[in-house]
C-alpha cells in the first residue's frame, strides 16, 4: 500500500525567509504533484513531475522530484503572505488498470508579516 | 462551464437519511474521481470511472455508498443510511491527459450528519 508523508504538517515563517516542505512515498512512482487549498476552497493545482530529476518552478515557489530517494521537495523563497495556505503533495499510484493519486496529509503554511 | 462542478454545494441531513451529491466535470474529460476530504485530512480515494464503467471503486468505504456515471460525463455519488461518520467534504475530479494524470478538483459538497 502506498503511503505519504509530508512535514513538517504545520509550518509558521515570517515574510522574506525561506523554507522546503517535504515529502516522502513508499512505493516507486515517476509522477508526483503539488496542490494548493486555500480555507474552504478546493484543491489548485501547482506543479506536475513526470520524472526523476524534474524540477519546476513557479514565482516563489519551486518544486523538485527524486525518485529514487522517493522525494519530493516543494521550496518556498522569500515567503509573502499571500502564500498562507495547505499544500499537498500527491503520488501516482497507476496499477492493474486503475490510476489514482494518494495524497499527503498537507502541510499548513502560515506566513506573518 | 469551464471547470468541475459539483452541487449541492453544502448538505446537511439527519442520520439515517439517504444523501444524492453530483458531480458535472470538465467538457471531454474521460476520467471522474470521488475523492473524501476530513477536516484536517488530505483528500481520500474513494472511486475511479474511465468512461462510464468504475474502474476502481476500491476506496468506497462500505457498501452505503455507491456512485454511477450513465453516460460517461455527470456522476452521482449515492450515500444510504447516513451515518454521523460519513461527514466530510466530498470532492470530485476530472482528468483528460494520461500523459500527465493532472486532477482537476471542483469545490466540493460539505456533507453533514447530524
Amino acid at each position: 500500500e502506498l503511503k505519504v508523508e509530508q512535514n513538517p504538517l504545520f509550518l509558521s515563517m515570517q515574510e522574506g525567509k525561506n523554507y522546503t516542505i517535504y515529502c516522502n512515498y513508499s512505493t516507486t512512482s515517476d509522477r508526483l504533484y503539488w496542490y494548493r487549498q486555500d480555507p474552504g476552497k478546493s484543491l489548485e493545482s501547482l506543479f506536475v513531475l513526470l520524472s526523476n530529476g524534474a524540477v519546476k518552478q513557479e514565482g516563489r515557489l519551486m518544486a523538485s522530484l527524486d525518485t529514487k530517494a522517493r522525494l519530493s521537495t516543494l521550496h518556498i523563497t522569500a515567503a509573502v503572505h499571500d502564500l498562507s495556505a495547505t499544500y499537498f503533495c500527491a503520488v501516482d499510484h497507476t496499477q492493474g488498470g486503475s490510476e489514482k493519486l494518494v495524497f499527503g496529509k498537507g502541510t499548513k503554511l502560515t506566513v506573518n508579516p | 462551464g469551464a471547470g468541475v462542478s459539483q452541487t449541492p454545494s453544502n448538505k446537511v441531513t439527519e442520520k439515517g437519511k439517504y444523501v444524492e451529491l453530483r458531480c458535472d466535470p470538465i467538457s471531454g474529460h474521460t476520467a471522474l474521481y470521488w475523492y473524501r476530504q476530513s477536516l484536517g485530512q488530505g483528500p481520500e480515494f474513494l472511486i475511479y470511472f474511465q468512461g462510464t464503467g468504475a474502474a476502481d471503486d476500491s476506496g468506497l468505504p462500505n457498501d452505503r455508498f455507491f456512485a454511477v456515471r450513465p453516460e460517461g460525463s455527470v456522476s452521482t455519488l449515492k450515500i444510504q443510511r447516513t451515518e454521523r461518520g460519513d461527514s466530510a467534504v466530498y470532492l470530485c475530479a476530472s482528468s483528460h491527459n494520461p500523459d500527465t494524470g493532472e486532477l482537476f478538483f471542483g469545490e466540493g459538497s460539505r456533507l453533514t450528519v447530524l
